[in-house]
């Protein structure tokens, strides 16, 4: 099976203008969890959809959005970008369904840098 | 609450070195599961292992190992003749199918010095 894909792998944005990432799951997985990786604040979860519906959500501000697709493809939104936004976003897989193994599967990651 | 600390942010050996990686959990919930992941250079997270609260037996693959003890809610990495490639950064995670979130440990940066 292929593995997770993100796209673009690195974006260059300016401060106030928005940006949206994209992620493809493992074909069958049906829920997609999206992270950001920064140096000071580690790996932070923001949040995960399963079958189209946002199921948990981090502290993040609501300027972070997302949404998943019927084929389980994800996006991930962000508005209005702050310098501290610059960071590696992460997106992971999973089957992740009730009696299923819930070990995520990554992607390579999407290097945002705010300017 | 539920936390996952890794105590050592950095640690360097010298190749063929044994090494342990510490991580300490916090849940109260009895159905868990706990992950290790590697991340190399290359940033992608790679998953090693998975283990759930009922199984506490220690686990071997090759130069991998990992030891599980719910009395000191700890799950310990071991790698045993450690290798330049081994070098990454190695995360711990928690999952609680009660909350149904992951949390990360802040990781481990393991260099491994030929």
């Amino acid at each position: 099976k292929a593995g997770v894909t993100q796209t673009p792998r690195y974006l260059i944005k300016t401060r106030g203008q928005q940006v949206t990432l994209s992620c493809s799951p493992i074909s069958g997985h049906r829920s997609v969890s999206w992270y950001q990786q920064t140096p000071g604040q580690g790996l932070q979860f923001l949040f995960e959809y399963f079958s189209e519906t946002q199921r948990n959500k981090g502290n993040f501000p609501g300027r972070f959005s997302g949404r998943q697709f019927s084929n389980s493809r994800s996006e991930m939104n962000v508005s209005t970008l702050e310098l501290g936004d610059s960071a590696l976003y992460l997106c992971a897989s999973s089957e992740n369904d009730r009696g299923l193994s819930y070990e995520q599967y990554f992607g390579p990651g999407t290097r945002l840098t705010v300017t | 609450a539920q936390k996952v600390t890794q105590a050592q942010t950095e640690i360097s050996v010298v190749e063929k070195e044994d090494v342990t990686l510490d991580c300490v959990y916090e849940t109260r919930d009895t159905t868990y599961y706990l992950f290790w992941y590697k991340q190399p250079p290359s940033g992608e997270l790679v998953f090693l292992i998975r283990r759930n609260s009922f199984d506490e037996q220690n686990e071997i693959s090759g130069r991998y190992s990992w030891n599980f003890q719910k009395s000191t809610s700890s799950f310990n990495f071991t790698i045993t003749a450690s290798q330049v490639v081994d070098s990454a950064v190695y995360f711990c995670a928690l999952f609680s199918s009660g909350t149904y979130k992951y949390i990360f440990g802040t990781g481990t940066r393991l260099k491994v010095l030929a």
